[in-house]
């Protein structure tokens, strides 16, 4: 079955502890996303990734990291959380990029305490 | 830069009546509209896109309509099921901006039996 896969579901860290939540996808999609989604604000690109070891900044990359050393995986790495990075994360990918339609990943709720 | 914003945050319509979801972005160089349906607990899911050389198009019970001169788009559902209930995004990109998304806060329709 096509889809993207994301761990840990749930998650609730302390303040500075780092954490890396991963994303796989088995559609040999070149395009690969992270987004955040908090109330009122939407869904917010944080990362994307055009190809392996292209990884560009999306609106609001500031406390997180990413890598694409293979073309399935995308991890998300929070160095050092904080309680503002409480969210809901979702990963997508896509064939090649914005032309073409992004499949989600099923959300990793993250919270920081 | 660029803002999407949704006109209003519910809807509720009658089941088998038709809905319309209605969306303004703020830079006009955006060249591709994508809609999307979050059901609850899951991640968002593509529905239909346009891009800014077209006016219209169609989908499954679903179209969605591009008014370029006053940055707006909209998405009506025909028909409208229970099925239906969700939340619904609009997002666009930016032509030379490397594949970023922005999206909408999301309008909440609720199909009333």
């Amino acid at each position: 079955e096509a889809q993207v896969t994301q761990n840990p579901r749930y998650l609730i860290t302390v303040t500075g502890k780092k954490l890396t939540v991963t994303c796989s996808q088995n559609m040999n999609h070149e395009y690969m996303s992270w987004y955040r989604q908090d109330p009122g604000l939407g869904l917010r690109q944080i990362y994307y990734s055009m190809n392996v070891e292209v990884t560009d900044k999306g609106d609001v990359p500031e406390g997180y990291k990413v890598s694409r050393k293979e073309k399935r995986n995308f991890p998300l790495i929070l160095e050092s959380p904080s309680p503002n990075q409480t969210s809901l994360y979702f990963c997508a990918s896509s064939l090649a990029g914005v032309s073409y339609e992004q499949y989600f990943g099923p959300g990793t709720r993250l919270t920081v305490t | 830069g660029e803002s999407v914003g949704l006109h209003l945050p519910t809807l509720s319509v009658q089941e088998g009546d038709n809905s319309i979801i209605n969306c303004a972005y703020s830079n006009s160089a955006s060249d591709y509209f994508i809609w999307y349906k979050q059901e609850s607990g899951k991640g968002p899911q593509f529905i239909i896109d346009i891009r800014s050389n077209m006016d219209k198009r169609q989908g499954q019970r679903v179209t969605v309509l591009l008014n370029k001169t006053v940055k707006h788009l909209s998405l009506q559902i025909a028909a409208t099921q229970p099925g239906d209930s969700a939340v619904y995004f609009c997002a666009d990109t930016l032509p030379n901006t490397g594949n970023q998304f922005y999206f909408g806060t999301g309008t909440s329709l609720t199909v009333i039996p």
